[in-house]
């Protein structure tokens, strides 16, 4: 199975704070890897599919980056609404496998 | 409105049974593939199982196999999870997640139900 490893597992950060999360795989996923949020006690929504592209309607201060290993989110100006944990997954094999997360705090 | 709604967990005792359902409403079903993804309280995302358009390929994870079996009806436009022999450690709110037949998707998990909850206990 790939493993995918998050960090870190929470933060704390103050509204309009630069904010970025990485994922590692443990193997070469080239693209395959999609970014979803979760805000307390709702489901999973898709930010960020194929590393890198947006999902319409998904505010533009959200962008993921990286291929192969190495992936990062970046929030460039963190909003109230913002505050949720952050999952990697990634879509290359089976079983499609998750971060363990990552918590955004308000500082 | 793209929609999925989940139905049929609740409390059930170690070695029992439950079906899961979900209903999809606002695109074509039989075009999307889908995916079983559960959640334990307090922990991460957990992906369960796979079923494209016409049942021609089912994948399980390790947890699942032998024990639970998903399937899909495209006239009714519903997803299923059979789950049998159930644990405590099942214990988990289940999701149904939409999965768009395409490559230029990666195989991401685009729509995700509201979920259902699932507690096996005594």
């Amino acid at each position: 199975d790939i493993q995918m490893t998050q960090s870190p597992s929470s933060l704390s950060a103050s509204v309009g704070d630069r904010v970025t999360i990485t994922c590692r795989a443990s193997q070469n996923i080239y693209s395959f890897l999609n970014w979803y949020q979760q805000k307390s006690g709702k489901a999973p929504e898709l930010l960020i599919f194929g590393a890198s592209s947006l999902l319409s309607g998904v505010p533009s201060r959200f962008s993921g980056s990286g291929s192969g290993t190495d992936f990062a989110l970046t929030i460039s100006s963190l909003q109230p609404e913002d505050f949720a944990t952050y999952y990697c997954q990634q879509s290359y094999d089976t079983p499609r496998t998750f971060g363990q997360g990552t918590r955004v705090e308000i500082k | 409105e793209v929609k999925l709604v989940e139905s049929g967990g609740g409390l059930v005792q170690p070695g029992g049974s439950l079906r899961l359902s979900c209903a999809a409403s606002g695109f074509t079903f039989s075009s999307y593939e889908f995916n079983w993804v559960r959640q334990a309280p307090g922990k991460g995302l957990e992906w369960l199982s796979f079923i494209t358009t016409t049942d021609s390929t089912i994948l399980y994870a390790d947890s699942a196999k032998g024990r639970f079996t998903i399937s899909r009806d495209n006239a009714k436009n519903s997803l299923y999870l059979q789950m049998n022999s159930l644990r405590a450690e099942d214990t988990a709110v289940y999701y149904c997640v939409r999965e768009p037949y395409s490559t230029d998707w990666y195989n991401t998990f685009d729509v995700w139900g509201q979920g259902t909850m699932v507690t096996v206990s005594s």
